[in-house]
């Protein structure tokens, strides 16, 4: 069955230092990938999304993704934090190809230091 | 337009009460989902429709029941609420050809 880890639970980084979230998924070909961010207290909102192609993408906010199938990961990083970029992060994927449905991880709650 | 709109924003039932959490999106989007937010445990897909009158169970759907008449609206209806159900609920949609998710800003229930 396909999955989502998100092996951070917590990461503190300091404000302007740079930032990389881990996503690692199970999935039988290629996957529909995402990043959503939460804010406190309110829904998710998508970051950015992988299909195919180019395996580095870019999204909202100043972050990128990289997808690489022989790790099976799709790491989230920034190259300069700000204080606003704290809330919690969830990657996703969708359940099948041509599904709408999505698996998500548990989450990555980042903390910015000023 | 308003986006996804959910109703209301906090709820305390007691056990065995029902209720039933409003979703509704005027982008006419034809995928509607229903999620559950727990701490440390991310979202569990409880429903999810993929256009009015079609409706499937997703990963917890044990508790919860949905309808889907209409594009707008998808309610999500619980039935003899049990302390277990406390969580943060989340309305999404989708629409077709776009895999990107829209969210509701959620009800938090609590069932005391």
């Amino acid at each position: 069955a396909q999955s989502v880890t998100q092996p951070d639970i917590h990461i503190t980084v300091s404000e302007g230092a740079s930032l990389e979230l881990r996503c690692n998924y199970s999935y039988g070909a290629t996957p529909y990938l995402f990043w959503y961010v939460q804010s406190p207290g309110q829904g998710l909102q998508l970051l950015l999304k992988y299909f195919s192609g180019d395996t580095l993408v870019q999204g909202i906010k100043g972050f990128e993704a990289e997808f690489k199938r022989s790790q099976s990961s799709f790491n989230l990083r920034k190259p300069s934090v700000h204080w606003s970029d704290a809330a919690e992060y969830f990657c996703a994927v969708e359940v099948a190809s041509g599904t709408y449905k999505y698996i998500f991880g548990t989450g990555t709650r980042l903390k910015v230091l000023a | 337009n308003a986006g996804v709109t959910q109703t209301p924003k906090f709820r305390i039932l007691k056990i065995g009460q029902s209720m039933t959490l409003q979703c509704a999106q005027d982008m006419n989007h034809n995928y509607m989902y229903w999620y559950r937010q727990d701490p440390g445990m991310g979202l569990k897909l409880i429903y999810y429709s993929v256009g009015a009158g079609i409706t499937d169970k997703g990963e917890v759907p044990n508790g919860y029941n949905v309808s889907r008449s209409t594009t707008e609206d998808f309610p999500l209806r619980l039935e003899l609420a049990a302390p277990s159900q406390t969580s943060v609920y989340f309305c999404a949609t989708t629409p077709d050809g776009v895999r990107e998710q829209f969210f509701g800003p959620g009800t938090r229930l609590t069932v005391l």
